[in-house]
């Protein structure tokens, strides 16, 4: 089945330790993304990668960190994570290129920083 | 910058009804727009993908039209049913932004027996 997987699903932590939230996708997709979900301000894009060892940053790219070592995986790191993080994270993939590739998107980690 | 808006935030409607949602954009330089389903807890479900040279999609029971030059799209939802109480969320691919979704705040229906 084609799908995005991200582990955990839920995470509560306490400021300043390191996490990592993994994303893997088994569609051979190009591109990959983070975004966080916030009430009232819905869903904003933290970094993408359109490749292999390349990764941009988004529109709120501030406390994390992400890396792409291999293809089907996309992993988002939090240094020091901080209250302010607490929030639904998603990770999405799709082909990458010219012209429209739908979009698919994982279940979801939710984050509580205390 | 991009700004994606839909109206309203919450709508609550009885079994059977049709009903539309709306989504408006600021610029009108996209590749396509997007409507999800999210359900309580879940992730998004992707319901039509309207490309930017389309005017519509359809599939089973819904539609979505695209008005690129007035920064406009609708999902319209045919007899709707309980089932389909959720939040809606239309997304934007703008052009020279990768492949980078702008959203909406999104829809909440409610479809009451």
């Amino acid at each position: 089945e084609a799908q995005v997987t991200q582990n955990p699903r839920y995470l509560i932590t306490v400021t300043g330790k390191k996490l990592t939230v993994t994303c893997s996708q088994n569609m051979n997709h190009e591109y990959m993304s983070w975004y966080r979900q916030d009430p009232g301000l819905g869903l904003r894009q933290i970094y993408y990668s359109m490749n292999v060892e390349v990764t941009d940053k988004g529109d709120v790219p501030e406390g994390y960190k992400v890396s792409r070592k291999e293809k089907r995986n996309f992993p988002l790191i939090l240094e020091s994570p901080s209250p302010n993080q607490t929030s639904l994270y998603f990770c999405a993939s799709s082909l990458q290129g010219q012209g429209g590739y739908e979009q698919y998107f994982g279940p979801g980690t939710r984050l509580t920083v205390t | 910058k991009q700004e994606v808006t839909q109206i309203p935030a919450a709508l609550s409607v009885p079994e059977g009804e049709n009903l539309v949602l709306n989504c408006s954009f600021t610029d009108s330089a996209i590749y396509n727009l997007q409507w999800f389903r999210q359900d309580p807890g879940k992730g998004l479900t992707s319901l039509l993908l309207i490309q930017s040279s389309q005017r519509e999609q359809t599939s089973g029971r819904l539609n979505a039209s695209l008005d690129k030059s007035s920064g406009r799209s609708t999902l319209y939802i045919a007899a709707s049913q309980p089932g389909d109480s959720a939040t809606y969320l239309c997304a934007v691919r703008i052009t020279g932004g990768g492949n980078k979704l702008t959203f909406g705040t999104g829809t909440q229906l409610k479809v009451e027996l």
